[in-house]
């Protein structure tokens, strides 16, 4: 299994640009989500999908859509990118066990606006 | 006041130390609580979900005090490898909605 992946792991943007951040996770969970982390501060929950089809917002969602088509991927796109956006990505996956979720994190996409 | 609250630190121990951080949250909601790690540039991974009675996986001890609203965590006979940053992570109950303290930096020196 190779997890959660995602790509792709920099990018360099210009004010204005759009963009997808890819995310896939071949675990089979149906709960994936996109979170962005920022110096001193948490990561922050962006959006979210319990299955296919199904999309809510996080905590911090302007800026962004998601898509959820399939289980296995949770693309992630930024409209019109803003230096507010330059931020660490991380998509992550989970499953229920023991009555819990616990999450698997991607590696990260290191954005910068400029 | 932050929903999860942790210690920056750094925290700096010598190798085969004993070391203790703490996370308080704030929401009598929650319901589930993880530590996870993340090292320099890297993505956090679950170190463990901390459970009512609180639960041990090797030199790791967990613990949850409901009353109080915190966790805490154990390391025992550090390691070089130990060194990262620990995120405290509560879940409220009913809700997909996870929250992420800044976590607290370890440091385990030769």
């Amino acid at each position: 299994n190779a997890g959660v992946t995602q790509t792709p792991k920099f990018q360099v943007l210009k004010t204005g640009q759009s963009m997808t951040l890819q995310c896939a996770q071949d675990m089979n969970h149906e709960y994936m989500s996109w979170y962005r982390q920022d110096p001193g501060m948490g990561l922050r929950l962006i959006h979210y999908s319990v299955g296919a089809g199904i999309t809510d917002q996080g905590e911090v969602p302007n800026g962004y859509n998601v898509s959820r088509s399939t289980t296995e991927d949770f693309p992630l796109r930024l409209l019109s990118a803003a230096p507010s956006q330059t931020s660490v990505y991380f998509c992550a996956s989970s499953y229920k066990r023991g009555g819990v979720h616990e999450q698997y994190f991607g590696p990260g996409t290191r954005l910068t606006v400029t | 006041r932050k929903e999860v609250e942790q210690d920056p630190g750094p925290f700096n121990v010598p190798e085969g130390a004993t070391v203790a951080f703490n996370c308080t949250y704030s929401n009598s909601a929650s319901q589930s609580f993880f530590w996870y790690r993340q090292d320099c540039r890297k993505e956090p991974k679950l170190l463990m979900s901390v459970y009512s009675s609180g639960n041990e996986d090797g030199r790791f001890t967990a613990q949850l005090n409901r009353a109080s609203q915190y966790i805490s965590l154990l390391i025992r006979d550090s390691k070089l490898s130990d060194s990262a940053t620990y995120l405290c992570v509560v879940n409220l109950s009913g809700t997909y909605k996870y929250i992420f303290g800044t976590g607290t930096r370890l440091k385990v020196l030769a």
